[in-house]
């Protein structure tokens, strides 16, 4: 399987404990997306790297959340202190630069309890 | 500042029916790409299209078809002879190169 991949589907967690989830994205892609999806809504952007650089950042993008992408491979998305607002899909999406094509993932669900 | 609505929340038809799908964009950008996006119950969102600001044509893939434009800051989708499996979210995105705005989304239900 090629496809855009997250680990992992889903996670519980209570309120106040640090989460952190893991994309790997398609091997000869060079950007990587992170967004964010609750009930009823479409995916909201939270941020995006080329490379190992994270190039732009999302005002939902609190203080609590941080995204790292070493050596432009894979990348991971912690959240610190959890809170129950923070109960959603995660999902994660790559492209190559030039083709602007976001490819998706399955998507971490996690539940703040 | 970019804004994709997707004014129906939801919509039923029968199958065979051929159902339109709206999308309207707001963007200062003069460069740009419009996308649509499949969200089965599995919930994998699954690309469908792309188009840039400045191709205009309109695309038949099979049973879908886009209509582009530009002086209504339009992208509507249309599905020909609807089947049960076309059943989804489907999502309309604009994009400046870099981030991706989503719309809300539209549930269309096909009923045998």
């Amino acid at each position: 399987d090629t496809g855009v991949s997250q680990d992992p589907r889903h996670k519980i967690t209570k309120r106040g404990q640090n989460v952190t989830f893991r994309c790997d994205p398609i091997s000869e892609h060079n950007r990587l997306y992170w967004y964010r999806q609750t009930l009823g809504q479409g995916p909201e952007f939270l941020t995006y790297f080329q490379n190992e650089a994270q190039l732009e950042k999302s005002r939902l993008l609190s203080d609590r959340f941080s995204a790292e992408r070493p050596k432009g491979s894979f990348s991971t998305l912690e959240i610190q202190r959890t809170e129950q607002g923070d109960s959603a899909m995660y999902l994660c999406a790559s492209s190559r630069g030039v083709e602007n094509i976001q490819y998706f993932g399955a998507g971490t669900r996690l539940s703040v309890l | 500042a970019q804004k994709v609505t997707q004014a129906q929340t939801e919509i039923s038809v029968v199958e065979k029916e051929d159902v339109t799908l709206d999308c309207v964009y707001e963007t200062r950008d003069t460069t740009y790409y419009l996308f649509w996006y499949k969200q089965p119950p599995s919930g994998e969102l699954v690309f469908l299209i792309r188009r840039n600001s400045f191709d205009e044509q309109n695309e038949i893939s099979g049973r879908y078809s886009w209509n582009f434009q530009k002086s209504t800051s339009s992208f509507n989708f249309t599905i020909t002879a609807s089947q049960v499996v076309d059943s989804a979210v489907y999502f309309c995105a604009l994009s400046d190169g870099n981030d991706m705005r989503f719309g809300a989304g539209t549930r269309l239900t096909v009923k045998p």
